[in-house]
């Protein structure tokens, strides 16, 4: 069975450093896994996604994540964080069957303080 | 602008009423979601519709019914819901290369409709 996992409700960091939210996943096979952010009152917004190739992974807003299969996790990072950076940060894998449903973890709320 | 339209944004109904929620993609996609976004759990899924075809119902009381027309547009009826049911549900849609296969194709969502039963 596939599951997501954010170790972390909350993640605070002072504006300008670096920040890290971390996900590990359970997968059948290799996994597909994404990472959305949700500010408040909006729907979820794609930032990134690893499929296949480099492990290093770029998205939007100077976000990047990085996937490691040994330890299977997908951490999301940024080397300098804005306060426009707070918001609820979801991580996705997606499943074998079906049609392509993703399943998602509780979501980290970052904080970035001025 | 999302691609990914949903009205209402806010809707409060009694739980004897019966109501709909509307989604409408603007993407091209093949593939729409309904899913329940409640406070303190993970985003679950409530139905999958791929090719106009429902391929999953996660064992959602019936209170809720689906309905996709065409590829473009997505309904949620509702009701009797309960006090338990209030919660932001999200639309979302996809492509989809195969029926059944896995895909890195990406989800995109909409906005929310933020559901109140009182």
């Amino acid at each position: 069975a596939q599951s997501v996992a954010q170790p972390e409700d909350q993640v605070n960091v002072a504006e300008g450093n670096p920040l890290t939210v971390k996900c590990t996943y359970s997968v059948s096979g290799n996994p597909y896994l994404f990472w959305y952010v949700q500010y408040p009152n909006r729907g979820l917004q794609f930032l990134l996604k690893y499929i296949t190739g480099d492990n290093l992974v770029k998205g939007s807003y100077g976000f990047e994540a990085e996937f490691n299969k040994s330890q299977t996790s997908f951490h999301l990072k940024k080397p300098s964080a804005l306060v426009s950076d707070s918001a609820l940060y979801f991580c996705a894998v997606r499943d074998i069957g079906g049609a392509n449903n993703l399943f998602f973890g509780t979501g980290t709320r970052l904080t970035v303080i001025p | 602008e999302t691609g990914v339209t949903q009205t209402p944004r806010h809707l409060v109904m009694g739980m004897t009423n019966k109501k709909s929620l509307k989604c409408e993609q603007h993407l091209g996609h093949n593939a729409m979601y309904w899913y329940k976004q409640s406070a303190k759990k993970p985003l679950e899924l409530m139905f999958v519709y791929s090719l106009e075809e429902r391929v999953e119902n996660n064992s959602v009381p019936s209170r809720f019914s689906p309905e996709c027309p065409n590829s473009s547009h997505l309904f949620l009826h509702l009701h009797t819901l309960q006090p338990e049911d209030s919660a932001l549900y999200l639309c979302a849609s996809s492509s989809t290369t195969t029926l059944g296969g896995r895909s890195g194709n990406t989800i995109y969502f909409g906005e929310g409709s933020w559901l109140t039963v009182v």
